[in-house]
């Protein structure tokens, strides 16, 4: 089945760590995304790529990194820095940019500081 | 930057009923999309619509778009208890290429 797959569903991480989330597709898409959202909230969006080796800030990048070194994968790692880091993180994907494209989305992690 | 705003932010209706959601945007747009998102799982798309469109069906849901208005529209027909879940509109600015969330609206079918 083609689809989206985070991983881990669930994360505890205790202040000053940093922690990474997996984001795997096997869809062929160009684009991949990374969203946060918090209770009762939208989707704000921390990075995107558009193709391999490239990437871009979103609105709340800060405290956030990302690689975009294969086609199919899109770690992103949430840093000490990140203030506030307990939230629902959502990657998605989309076969070309998402102004012209839909997205598909992964289960989700979630994140939760100790 | 949150660019659509839907109305209700709730809504709880009896199995059967329809349940309409309404979304609206502030700066010009290529296209509107409406997802879904189950408690605690990833977005579903649903529908997407065009600025040049006013109107698409997909089974028991019907979008419509007003771009004089800046607003669109989602009617879930006679729904089901499945049918709840949170429903989120995502709109693509002109000249801006990346999809905008709003904050959702939470939909209650009571069996």
């Amino acid at each position: 089945d083609g689809g989206i797959t985070q991983s881990p569903k669930y994360l505890f991480r205790k202040e000053g760590q940093n922690v990474t989330l997996s984001c795997e597709q096997n869809l062929n898409h160009d684009a991949m995304y990374w969203y946060r959202q918090d209770p009762g909230q939208g989707l704000r969006l921390i990075y995107y790529s558009q193709i391999v080796n490239d990437f871009q800030k979103g609105d709340i990048a800060e405290g956030y990194s990302v690689s975009r070194e294969k086609k199919e994968s899109f770690p992103l790692t949430v840093t000490s820095a990140q203030k506030n880091p307990t939230a629902f993180y959502l990657c998605a994907s989309s076969l070309g940019p998402s102004g012209a494209n839909v997205l598909t989305f992964g289960a989700g992690s979630r994140l939760t500081v100790l | 930057s949150q660019q659509g705003e839907e109305d209700p932010q709730a809504l709880s209706i009896q199995e059967g009923e329809n349940a309409t959601m309404n979304c609206s945007y502030k700066t010009s747009i290529n296209n509107l999309q409406w997802y879904r998102q189950n408690s605690g799982r990833g977005l579903v798309h649903l529908i997407l619509i065009r600025s040049n469109e006013r109107e698409k069906h997909s089974g028991r849901l019907r979008v419509t778009l007003d771009t004089s208005k800046k607003s669109s529209s989602l009617l879930i027909t006679a729904s089901r208890a499945a049918d709840t879940a949170s429903y989120f509109c995502a709109t693509v600015p002109v000249g801006g290429g990346k999809l905008i969330f709003g904050q959702g609206t939470e939909l209650s079918v009571k069996p």
